[in-house]
């Protein structure tokens, strides 16, 4: 079946712009995790949804950050008033609802903050 | 809080060649342990994962990992190294999700043919 898909693969903003990535999990999946990947570095947890609900966001680094997932299925991030420091590749999980579950990875979303 | 650390940043090693990547844990029990690959421009694949048993684990694409409570370490072995296994390695702990999801920062492996 499909995986998990995340659009756009690549954006380029300028520094101050808003953007938004989406984020498709796997059909069934009620788990959903944003991490951020900064270059050559592992990816570090930003937040987690079970369903609608946001369980925890206590890995958004500041209030520019923002995630939804309003009908349980597709994702948002969006990020407001983008810096450079932003620049990273974002990248969703999707999984059933239990740690030994597999988190399935996307391809992720590069974003470059010029 | 958990916290992972991967003592090789990069290695390389020639096809044929017996591997094994370094992961060592930090966390106050019994932890969730896992091993992602990642290739370039693709997303994290899971190799392999470690709840509880038997601390041998088997993976996929010929990857094992072997969970060592003493040594605080869960090294990923393969023994026979394929050029196709040229990416980036992740080692990973858990508790529970959201913030006690934590990756290490990663192995480059590279593959001399």
């Amino acid at each position: 079946g499909a995986g998990v898909s995340q659009s756009p693969r690549y954006k380029v903003a300028k520094r101050g712009q808003d953007v938004a990535l989406r984020c498709d999990p796997i059909s069934g999946h009620v788990s959903l995790f944003w991490y951020q990947q900064a270059l050559g570095q592992g990816p570090e947890f930003l937040t987690y949804f079970q369903n609608e609900a946001q369980l925890d966001k206590s890995g958004l680094p500041s209030d520019r950050f923002f995630a939804e997932r309003p009908e349980g299925s597709v994702s948002t991030l969006k990020i407001q008033r983008t810096q450079q420091e932003d620049s990273a590749v974002y990248l969703c999980a999707s999984s059933l609802p239990s740690l030994i579950e597999t988190q399935y990875f996307g391809p992720g979303t590069r974003l470059l903050v010029l | 809080a958990q916290s992972v650390t991967q003592p090789d940043i990069h290695i390389t090693v020639s096809e044929g060649a017996s591997l094994e990547l370094r992961c060592n844990y930090s966390y106050g029990a019994t932890p969730y342990l896992f091993w992602y690959v990642q290739s370039p421009g693709q997303g994290l694949q899971l190799l392999l994962k470690y709840f509880s048993g038997d601390t041998l684990v088997q993976g996929i694409k010929g990857f094992e990992a072997e969970f060592k409570r003493s040594q605080s370490s869960f090294n990923l072995r393969k023994p026979s190294v394929h050029w196709s296994d040229a990416a980036e390695y992740f080692c990973a702990v858990g508790a529970n999700y959201g913030q006690n999801f934590v990756f290490g920062p990663g192995t480059r492996l590279s593959v001399l043919p």
